[in-house]
């Protein structure tokens, strides 16, 4: 069966590190990948987006890279702050009008 | 950036009653509109595709006569949860593409929290 999965405990790290989140998928053929962000009660915000022929993509502190013979992408913030602290979900493409799949997401928070 | 306004934020409703959520792209025209739902805790479930001007595409195990959408024009497109029961409890969010862009990031609403009573 098909499946996206994201480390489902939370993730915390202190200020000025990098975190690392995972997203991993089976029996997917994604034309792309996306990453959100995700405050409580509210709807997810785009982060970056990576072709399945991109291996790394970088926006500002934000980096993502993209494995499609291992299936998975990695999420990293560099120089985390706490104003960083959020729920972070990967998302597929997948069949018709491109529609996203998501992940559960992780939790990342980052202390002072 | 593009706006996506979804309307009401937070509804409360009896058993058995319709509520009607609405989402619209604000500055930007979109033929293809997302509805997920979504649970404390877990992943965005994708409901239903809306299409502008035809029927809406629905997702395995979701109940089309239960979920009405309507996408009558590029801006708009409407989820009535119909006859709600407590289990309809959850947090609904639109979402949608900007035509007039090339890549394939979506704009989300804010997400409406219902709450069935």
């Amino acid at each position: 069966s098909q499946k996206i999965e994201q480390n489902s405990e939370a993730l915390n790290i202190q200020e000025g590190k990098t975190a690392t989140l995972t997203c991993n998928y089976t029996n997917y053929s994604p034309a792309y990948l996306q990453w959100y962000r995700q405050d409580p009660g509210r709807g997810p915000v785009f982060l970056l987006l990576i072709r399945e022929n991109e291996k790394e993509k970088r926006k500002e502190r934000l980096k993502v890279t993209f494995d499609t013979t291992l299936k998975q992408s990695l999420f990293h913030i560099t120089a985390s702050q706490p104003a960083d602290s959020a729920t972070y979900l990967c998302a597929l493409s997948s069949g018709g009008y491109n529609k996203l799949i998501f992940g559960a997401g992780t939790r990342l928070a980052v202390h002072p | 950036g593009a706006v996506v306004s979804q309307h009401p934020s937070r509804v409360i409703c009896k058993s058995g009653t319709s509520v009607k959520i609405e989402c619209r792209s604000l500055d930007f025209q979109a033929t293809t509109m997302f509805w997920y739902r979504q649970f404390p805790k877990q992943s965005l479930m994708l409901m239903a595709t809306s299409n502008e001007g035809s029927k809406a595409t629905y997702e395995q195990g979701v109940e089309k006569d239960k979920f009405l959408i309507n996408h009558a024009s590029l801006t708009l497109s409407t989820l009535t949860v119909t006859s709600a029961h407590p289990e309809d409890s959850s947090f609904y969010i639109c979402s949608a593409r900007d035509l007039g862009q090339t890549d394939e990031k979506l704009f989300f609403g804010s997400g409406t929290q219902l709450s069935v009573l």
